[in-house]
């Protein structure tokens, strides 16, 4: 059975770091072409891809908020985490992480945790 | 590349055909999916690949398209299928994701 679960404070204050930890199982992210990404949403808008990491260690950043970014994998733990610099108010969201689907040739996202809440507030 | 998704807003009651589209700024092949998220819970995968349905998917939802046009059609709502809509696609490799801003389904 394939679970994630992401853990990490639900509240930061505006220019701290946040850090997110993205816990898995069912599968393992050292075989094949295992991918997790991190996808945010904030109160009542749309869904934001951030950053993906893959079992070969190779990463992807969204565009736009990459120089923040930082995405690493513990496989030995089945973690994932992702961490943001520079927190901002803007940044308050919802943060899920998902399974990239690791069979099909197509890239889309099969399982997502059931997400984090983030408040950015001093 | 940039996704956009038509209407924001649809009104439709049960048992009728909702048609939902999605466009592409530039051409994605078939390289698209849609998700369903309703309040309060992650996005659920509905299609991949444009038309592939996910596991346990119910048939009434399907998907067409290709290149920078793209439908979900779900052929007769039912009361659990009231929700918000995403696509979904991704180029390059390692790839980079993009999400369209979603169509809301509500209840007429």
């Amino acid at each position: 059975q394939v679970t994630l679960k992401e853990s990490g404070p639900v509240l930061v204050k505006p220019t701290e770091t946040l850090t997110l930890t993205c816990t898995v199982s069912g599968f393992s992210l050292s075989n094949g072409r295992m991918g997790v990404s991190w996808i945010r949403q904030p109160p009542g808008k749309a869904l934001e891809w951030l950053a993906s990491i893959f079992s070969n260690d190779e990463r992807s950043f969204s565009p736009s908020l990459k120089s923040r970014l930082t995405i690493s994998k513990d496989s030995s733990k089945s973690q994932v985490v992702l961490t943001m610099t520079n927190m901002d108010p803007v940044d308050s969201a919802t943060y899920y992480c998902a399974r990239i689907d690791p069979i099909q040739i197509y890239l889309f996202f099969d399982f997502w945790g059931q997400g984090t809440p983030v408040t950015v507030s001093s | 590349k940039v996704m956009t998704q038509s209407p924001a807003t649809l009104s439709a009651s049960p048992g009728e055909r909702a048609t939902l589209s999605c466009r592409a700024s530039q051409t994605v092949a078939t390289n698209l999916a849609w998700y369903q998220q309703k309040p309060g819970q992650a996005p659920r995968l509905l299609i991949y690949g444009a038309s592939t349905r996910a596991t346990g998917i119910p048939a009434r939802f399907s998907g067409s398209g290709s290149g920078t046009e793209f439908t979900l059609t779900i052929s007769s709502l039912q009361s659990e299928d009231f929700a918000v809509y995403y696509c979904q696609q991704y180029d390059n490799w390692p790839p980079r994701f993009t999400f369209g801003p979603g169509t809301k389904v509500n209840i007429k």
